[in-house]
């Protein structure tokens, strides 16, 4: 199993707090994801990095921001959380694409229920 | 705009047969394809995957098939397992990407 930790596996907060996700690697990907997982929709991309401090906009980005200060470290935060904010977060890495596709592989989750 | 369909939001087959899975696309930059099993309070897990170069990719009981014309692929498991009871997604990436964009997923029901 790739070495994924999400931290913590569940949350419940009310409306308006700011909620920080954990991701942590021991894999040394240089890729890591945050996807959010709803039903219907399957899983949507909310950010991703592609290297220490280098980050973009996925599919579902407002209302979060990340942070990768370190290669093992992927954050996710929603600065004011908000009810359709209540959904199962995964996290992702992948390696680099020098030696073609590569597939992501995902930790456990995070539960967040936003009250 | 779903560029990643799975039009079958569940599937039901007997232990022993074939279960046969079905993904369609629009986006015709696509050029990298996989197929994820997640059981419930887990994360997906990566199955198998095939390149646009490819129209078949095999890997012990599951096989993947690519139809580039159609935009259309399908993974099959033969033969089917209790243990393969699950929702499946279908994922696309495009060329020089790094980006999945997934499907709604299917649920598999294996029964004995």
């Amino acid at each position: 199993d790739a070495g994924i930790t999400q931290s913590p596996r569940h949350k419940v907060t009310e409306t308006g707090t700011p909620v920080t996700l954990r991701c942590h690697q021991t894999e040394n990907h240089r890729y890591m994801y945050w996807y959010r997982q709803d039903p219907g929709h399957g899983l949507r991309l909310i950010h991703y990095s592609y290297g220490v401090k280098d980050t973009d906009k996925g599919e579902v980005s407002d209302g979060y921001s990340v942070s990768r200060s370190k290669t093992e470290d992927f954050l996710l935060t929603l600065e004011s959380a908000t009810s359709s904010q209540t959904s199962v977060y995964f996290c992702a890495i992948a390696s680099s694409r020098v030696f073609g596709n590569q597939p992501q592989h995902f930790g456990d989750g995070t539960r967040l229920s936003i009250l | 705009d779903q560029q990643v369909k799975q039009n079958s939001p569940s599937l039901s087959v007997q232990e022993g047969r074939i279960s046969i899975l079905n993904c369609d696309y629009t986006n015709s930059m696509f050029d990298y394809f996989l197929w994820y099993k997640k059981y419930p309070a887990e994360g997906p897990t990566f199955l198998i995957s095939i390149s646009s170069i490819k129209d078949k990719n095999e890997d012990g009981r599951f096989t993947v098939f690519l139809n580039k014309s159609a935009k259309h692929l399908s993974l099959h498991i033969v033969p089917s397992q209790p243990g393969d009871s699950a929702v499946y997604f279908c994922a696309a990436e495009k060329a020089a990407g790094n980006k999945l964009t997934f499907g709604g997923g299917t649920r598999v029901l294996v029964k004995p």
